[in-house]
């Protein structure tokens, strides 16, 4: 049972555009929403996380959205750039249940110069 | 600070084989986690180790165990190899909430 669903699987920016991408998930135990970044032959590397007590959070190019009750959050990148092409996993977890991820299927963005 | 390592980074194996895979947590971490990224299944939890005790696995068959050594580095074994064991398996490593990833051991599966 997949229980934090990702879309799109793909998507395709030009340079300077805001990349969205959505997650939601069914498990309302979740506490911690973390999004990865990953590079081709590389590990996950952490991008932005949020627990739902919040419902934005900023750090840089990057935004992270928060709706608790639609279950739903999402990643905009704002002025994407080539550098930014990548795919990105967003994941959930439990944290008094032993704080492993469950993970999106991701989404491989590319961004067009 | 040194990030999480893992060794070997590539590693071939034919079926039935055993593989053995390594991984060295952030200093101060003392839990470690292991996932499975196969192509087109995505990332899927495989075990969790903290203070050297298995805390909790995924859903995958007992050939797949572990163990979290003193120094909190941590041992992934893969038994009797199929093909479809071929994947990237991340370890990542956690002091609290977020989880820290290494950059993986490619496993492939003759």
């Amino acid at each position: 049972q997949q229980q934090v669903k990702q879309s799109p699987q793909s998507l395709i920016v030009q340079k300077g555009g805001i990349s969205i991408i959505n997650c939601a998930y069914e498990n309302t135990a979740f506490d911690y929403f973390p999004w990865y970044q990953q590079f081709p032959g590389k590990g996950p590397a952490l991008l932005i996380a949020i627990r739902p007590d919040v419902s934005e959070k900023k750090e840089g190019r990057f935004t992270i959205s928060f709706n608790k009750s639609a279950k739903q959050f999402s990643l905009h990148i704002m002025d994407s750039q080539p550098g930014d092409s990548a795919t990105y996993f967003c994941a959930a977890n439990h944290h008094n249940a032993g704080n492993m991820l469950t993970f999106g299927g991701g989404t491989r963005l590319m961004v067009k110069p | 600070e040194a990030g999480v390592t893992q060794s070997p980074t590539h590693l071939i194996k034919t079926r039935g084989q055993q593989a053995t895979l390594r991984c060295s947590p952030i200093s101060g971490h003392t839990s470690v986690y292991w996932y499975q990224q196969a192509l087109g299944l995505g990332l899927q939890f495989l075990l969790w180790y903290d203070e050297g005790e298995e805390r909790n696995r995924g859903n995958f068959p007992p050939r797949f165990s572990g163990r979290q050594f003193p120094n909190y580095s941590s041992e992934l074994n893969v038994n009797a190899l199929e093909l479809e064991d071929s994947a990237l398996y991340l370890c990542a490593s956690s002091p609290s909430w977020t989880q820290y990833f290494g950059p993986g051991t490619r496993l492939l599966v003759l």
